[in-house]
């Protein structure tokens, strides 16, 4: 299995608060994302990167910022967390090659 | 934009039966295809990719042939079991540019013994 990890795991919290995700990987992979995935819509990307500091978005980005100070995080925050927020979110990675993507364990936010 | 499309499910079979996801997709060029499955309570793992048209993925029993012609994509396996029963996501990809997936909403697969 690819070093991916996720933290935390589950986290619940309250409309209006800020809220941070964390996206470790071991593999020192040039590509991350952040993906959500909600019944109905498979999975969506928030936002990506491709290197250090080096960031853009995807199509559903609005209400989410990232940062990348090092190769092996990947930071997703929710900057004031809405009910619209409560999902699943699946950090991945992948090299320039793209052979395929590995996928961590997932985060499942609720937002109340 | 690009997208996937994939059948409704869930998908319920009985064990050794023959199954077949849909997948269609629709993107301006040639990207590479790809199968993941999730099983409960579990990340996704690729199951099959194809990277260019007529290749044949396989794995695990699983098969799907890249067809540009249809633009399709199909999961077909001969004979499922009771540990097939997982979520499965088509999804495609450019190899350039953000490298990232689109993924289609995903079929739920139930097989009972």
């Amino acid at each position: 299995d690819a070093g991916i990890t996720q933290s935390p795991r589950h986290k619940v919290t309250e409309t209006g608060t800020p809220v941070t995700l964390r996206c470790h990987q071991t593999e020192n992979h040039r590509y991350m994302y952040w993906y959500r995935q909600d019944p109905g819509h498979g999975l969506r990307l928030i936002h990506y990167s491709y290197g250090v500091k080096d960031t853009d978005k995807g199509e559903v980005s609005d209400g989410y910022s990232v940062s990348r100070s090092k190769t092996e995080d990947f930071l997703l925050t929710l900057e004031s967390a809405t009910s619209s927020q409560t999902s699943v979110y699946f950090c991945a990675i992948g090299t320039s090659g793209q052979e395929t993507q590995y996928f961590g364990p997932g985060t499942r936010l609720l937002v109340l | 934009g690009d997208s996937v499309t994939q059948m409704e499910g869930p998908v319920t079979l009985s064990e050794e039966a023959f199954l077949t996801i849909n997948c269609t997709y629709t993107a301006t060029g040639y990207p590479s295809l790809f199968w993941y499955v999730q099983y409960p309570g579990e990340g996704l793992q690729l199951l099959l990719k194809a990277t260019k048209a007529d290749d044949k993925g396989s794995n695990k029993g699983f098969e799907a042939t890249y067809r540009k012609e249809t633009t399709s994509f199909h999961l077909e396996k001969g004979s499922v079991q009771v540990s097939d029963s997982a979520v499965y996501f088509c999804a495609l990809r450019f190899d350039t540019g953000r490298r990232a997936l689109t993924f289609g909403s995903g079929t739920r697969l139930q097989v009972q013994p």
